[in-house]
């Protein structure tokens, strides 16, 4: 079945740095890539999305890129804010088989104001 | 707000004892996931429905656990026997079967004692 690692596992950044949080995962059939924001006590929020035909997806402040070839993606947040402060965890599925998200073990991220 | 309701949001059980949750999922969405999200981790696939049939189900889910969606609209899913393991986050997330984005309910918090 399908693997996801994801690193760091905490981040803190000063508020106004970028933050990068990447993620690896093991099935070559993967297709498609969210990313989901989980604060405290409340269930987790997808961000942005990226599907295995694009290489990179920006919106605002949020990019995610995938390398497929290498198995990896990543998400960008530039000009952090103390309200980006919470657990991001990243995920995989294939689309055509269900759809069902294996999920990364989640980054802490903390911005200090 | 996703739009996805779960109930009840807590619930504190002794083991041994029997327990239901319930999911409503955004209307009109034909699939239905449970997830389960222990402290620090990643939410885990253990089951999803498509209209009113359940498609796959992981290996999570121990014959203690059984899941319904009786008229492809809510689903419940119940725990027998509840033991001290069983304690997590029960997250409930639905999608339209030819979209790739799930959208999460606030979870149902299990405490076994």
């Amino acid at each position: 079945g399908e693997n996801v690692e994801q690193h760091p596992s905490t981040l803190s950044v000063q508020e106004g740095d970028s933050a990068v949080i990447k993620c690896t995962y093991s099935d070559s059939a993967s297709n498609y890539f969210p990313w989901y924001k989980q604060e405290l006590g409340k269930g987790p929020q997808l961000i942005i999305d990226i599907r295995s035909n694009v290489g990179e997806k920006k919106d605002q402040r949020i990019a995610v890129t995938l390398n497929k070839t290498a198995k990896h993606f990543s998400l960008h947040i530039t000009e952090t804010q103390p309200e980006d402060s919470a657990v991001y965890f990243c995920a995989a599925s294939h689309f055509n088989a269900g759809n069902m998200l294996t999920f990364g073990g989640g980054t802490r991220l903390m911005v200090k104001p | 707000d996703t739009g996805v309701s779960q109930d009840p949001r807590h619930k504190i059980t002794k083991r041994g004892q029997n327990v239901t949750f319930r999911c409503d999922p955004i209307s009109e969405h034909n699939r239905l996931y449970w997830y389960r999200q222990t402290l620090g981790q990643g939410p885990e696939f253990l089951t999803y429905f498509q209209n009113e049939a359940q498609l796959e189900k992981s290996r999570l889910l121990s014959d203690r656990f059984s899941a319904e969606r009786p008229k492809g609209s809510f689903s419940t899913l119940e725990i027998q026997r509840t033991e001290q393991g069983d304690s997590a986050m029960y997250l409930c997330a639905s999608s339209f079967a030819k979209q790739e984005t799930q959208y999460f309910g606030p979870g149902t918090r299990l405490l076994v004692l």
